[in-house]
């Protein structure tokens, strides 16, 4: 069974950088899929942050794109997120995803198997 | 940028059935998925590609994509069906959510 978790400070200083880690288990993250972030603001919906295969093909919203890197440690079967120039807009619950890209039929990305979230709060 | 939209919420009585849509632009060419998300939890795909059930997710769930609009249909609704509920799509490599429909089950 395939099981994220997201790892991280709950509290993040304005300006500053918003750091989070997301431990994949049950699967090897080199053996294939693309691995994402999405966040959800207090009483808000889904917001998708980006997404990264293994091999560092990588998406990102592109409101989002100067301030977001993903990446992707496939010797510790993790990967991470970092959010630039944080404010109070970026406080949010982060969820880390397995996302389905595509097959021989055409693509289809969706998001298969989720970590339980981690709420980050962006004050001073 | 992509835009979805959903009604902001839908009734249902116990027993019946519920409805949820989701539209968009040229959304014929597109794929539809749909998320469930109780509160406190993460979110979990209950449809993907406009009809197909992931394992786990009962047979009461269903979708369909009409070409301009995608539905979530859930038959003889639960309590524990009670939720928000996200269409999600794939556009310009994007992935874009719409932004969920709470289904109050009466």
């Amino acid at each position: 069974q395939v099981q994220l978790q997201e790892s991280g400070p709950g509290l993040v200083k304005p300006s500053e950088t918003l750091s989070l880690t997301c431990s994949v288990s049950g699967y090897s993250i080199s053996s294939g899929y693309y691995w994402g972030w999405i966040r959800q603001p207090p009483g808000k919906g889904l917001e998708w942050i980006g997404s990264m295969y293994h091999s560092g093909q990588s998406y990102y919203k592109s409101s989002l794109r100067s301030r977001v890197s993903i990446s992707v440690d496939t010797s510790k079967n993790q990967f991470s997120l970092k959010l630039s120039s944080v404010t109070a807009a970026d406080t949010a619950t982060y969820y880390c995803a397995r996302m389905y890209y595509s097959d021989t039929t055409g693509y289809y990305p969706h998001f298969e198997y989720w970590g339980q979230g981690t709420l980050v709060t962006v004050s001073s | 940028s992509y835009e979805l939209t959903q009604p902001l919420s839908v009734s249902v009585a116990l027993g019946q059935t519920a409805r949820i849509t989701c539209g968009g632009n040229n959304f014929g060419s597109k794929h539809v998925h749909w998320y469930q998300q109780k509160p406190g939890q993460a979110p979990v795909l209950v449809i993907y590609r406009d009809s197909n059930r992931p394992s786990g997710i009962p047979e009461r769930f269903s979708g369909s994509n009409s070409g301009s609009t995608a539905t979530l249909t859930i038959t003889s609704a639960h309590a524990g069906d009670e939720a928000d509920y996200y269409c999600q799509v794939w556009d310009s490599s994007t992935v874009v959510f719409g932004g969920g429909t709470r289904l109050t089950v009466l």
